[in-house]
């Protein structure tokens, strides 16, 4: 069974800071890890990672991958009341019928005060 | 625009209900998903359907039920044999196999 853990499972910050999101996972058969971010209801597409160690940045916003040790990194830097949502780690699996299918991880609940 | 619309944003059961949550995408997507996010648990996939007529269960199907004879719609049925009905409920589509999948903005439902 596919499994994504994340930590830490809240985080409250002040403005100006920087914070680092973990996701680590179990796959049987591993295609790509996607983070989205979750304000009030859809959650919207962040980023997604296949290949390890190559960073993807959007803005304040970077993430990292490492499939040798299974886990993921999401930054996000000089953070804003914007950035209050949850942030969601999924994982994609590549094999047969589950081609396409995500597992979820629990989510963050970042708070950042003014 | 494109995008998926589901409806209604919010719906209450009463016990030994079933209600149905719809899900419509034109987005021309193949695949469509269904999901239960309850506080501190993440999305939890309930079925999904690659194709027009075929659908599979995911993690947490029972109590569950769903149909897809449009390629736009695929509309999910909470039994009354579900206990605990309450949360909020995704819809997700892709083209086949294809990321990222796109949400639509979900329906939250509560027991009377």
């Amino acid at each position: 069974e596919d499994k994504v853990v994340q930590s830490p499972l809240s985080l409250v910050v002040h403005e100006g800071d920087t914070v680092t999101l973990n996701c680590s996972y179990e796959v049987t058969n591993f295609r790509s890890l996607l983070w989205y971010k979750q304000e009030k209801k859809a959650p919207t597409f962040l980023f997604m990672l296949t290949s390890s160690g190559i960073e993807k940045k959007s803005g304040r916003l970077s993430s990292i991958l490492d499939k040798k040790e299974l886990f993921s990194i999401l930054n996000i830097t000089a953070t804003q009341t914007g950035d209050s949502a949850i942030y969601l780690c999924a994982v994609a699996n590549a094999g047969g019928t589950s081609y396409g299918k995500l597992t979820f991880g629990q989510g963050t609940i970042l708070t950042v005060h003014p | 625009d494109g995008g998926i619309t589901q409806s209604p944003k919010y719906l209450f059961r009463k016990e030994g209900q079933n209600v149905t949550l719809s899900c419509e995408q034109n987005l021309n997507h193949d695949a469509m998903y269904w999901y239960r996010q309850d506080p501190g648990q993440g999305l939890r996939l309930i079925y999904y359907s690659q194709i027009v007529n075929d659908f599979q269960k995911g993690d947490i199907a029972e109590g569950y039920s769903v149909s897809r004879e449009k390629k736009e719609s695929f509309p999910l049925t909470v039994t009354s044999a579900q206990k605990n009905p309450t949360a909020f409920y995704l819809c997700a589509s892709s083209s086949q196999g294809a990321l990222p999948q796109h949400f639509g903005d979900g329906t939250r439902l509560s027991i009377l």
